[in-house]
């Protein structure tokens, strides 16, 4: 069973770009959480989505910004013309549902914009 | 407002030291209460989780405790280790809800 897959682990896009970010979470696992990072700070909400749903975006930009987990397939956090405030580190962490369980946290992908 | 603050921010201790590191919240109300270990350039991963009615919980050299009434956790390191140089970040869930809320996290640095 391997743990949440997040790919790529390193992303560099030019200002202006869009950048597609993957999340495969654990298998069982139909809760997906993504989170930023920003240098030398800590992790900050992004999104919260179950398969086919976003339950809470209250962390998400309102523009540029968008997430999707499809019925099939991974997590997608697409970032629409890019800015260099936009590098960071995202993370992805997925559970098996709202309970007390655990959230297991992906290696994150680095995002640089050049 | 729910937030999670940790003390000290960064600190520097000598291996085979032991160290404490400070988490108050005002979370509330509240689910659990968890710590996660997070090494430079690499996803968080759990050492800790406590509930609401739990003081104390080990994993191994890790020791963290809970005071839900003055909202005050801590996490304790017993023998310190060079890799034991990380991050450490107190997540409190609010209860009821699926939102996890971070702090800013203690850098813990072992020096030989």
């Amino acid at each position: 069973n391997a743990g949440v897959m997040q790919n790529p682990r390193h992303l560099v896009r030019r200002r202006g770009q869009e950048a597609r970010l993957r999340c495969s979470p654990m298998k069982g696992h139909s809760h997906v959480y993504w989170y930023r990072q920003l240098p030398e700070e800590g992790l900050k909400f992004m999104v919260y989505l179950q398969k086919e749903n976003i339950i809470d975006e209250s962390g998400m930009p309102k523009e540029r910004f968008s997430a999707e987990f499809p019925k099939e397939g991974p997590s997608i956090l697409r970032i629409q013309q890019v800015v260099r405030g936009d590098s960071a580190a995202y993370f992805c962490a997925s559970s098996p549902g709202q309970g007390e369980a655990e959230a297991f946290f992906g290696q994150g992908t680095r995002l640089t914009v050049v | 407002k729910n937030q999670v603050e940790q003390s000290p921010q960064s600190l520097i201790i000598l291996e085979g030291k032991n160290c404490t590191l400070q988490c108050n919240y005002t979370v509330s109300p509240f689910s659990n209460l968890r710590w996660y270990k997070q090494d430079t350039g690499r996803g968080p991963v759990s050492l800790t989780i406590m509930t609401f009615s739990e003081n104390t919980k080990s994993n191994g050299r890790y020791t963290a405790t809970l005071d839900a009434d003055t909202k005050q956790s801590s996490l304790h390191i017993t023998a310190s280790q060079l890799s034991d140089s990380a991050s450490y970040i107190c997540v409190v869930r609010h209860s009821g809800t699926y939102k996890y809320i971070f702090g800013t996290g203690t850098r813990l640095k072992v020096l030989a």
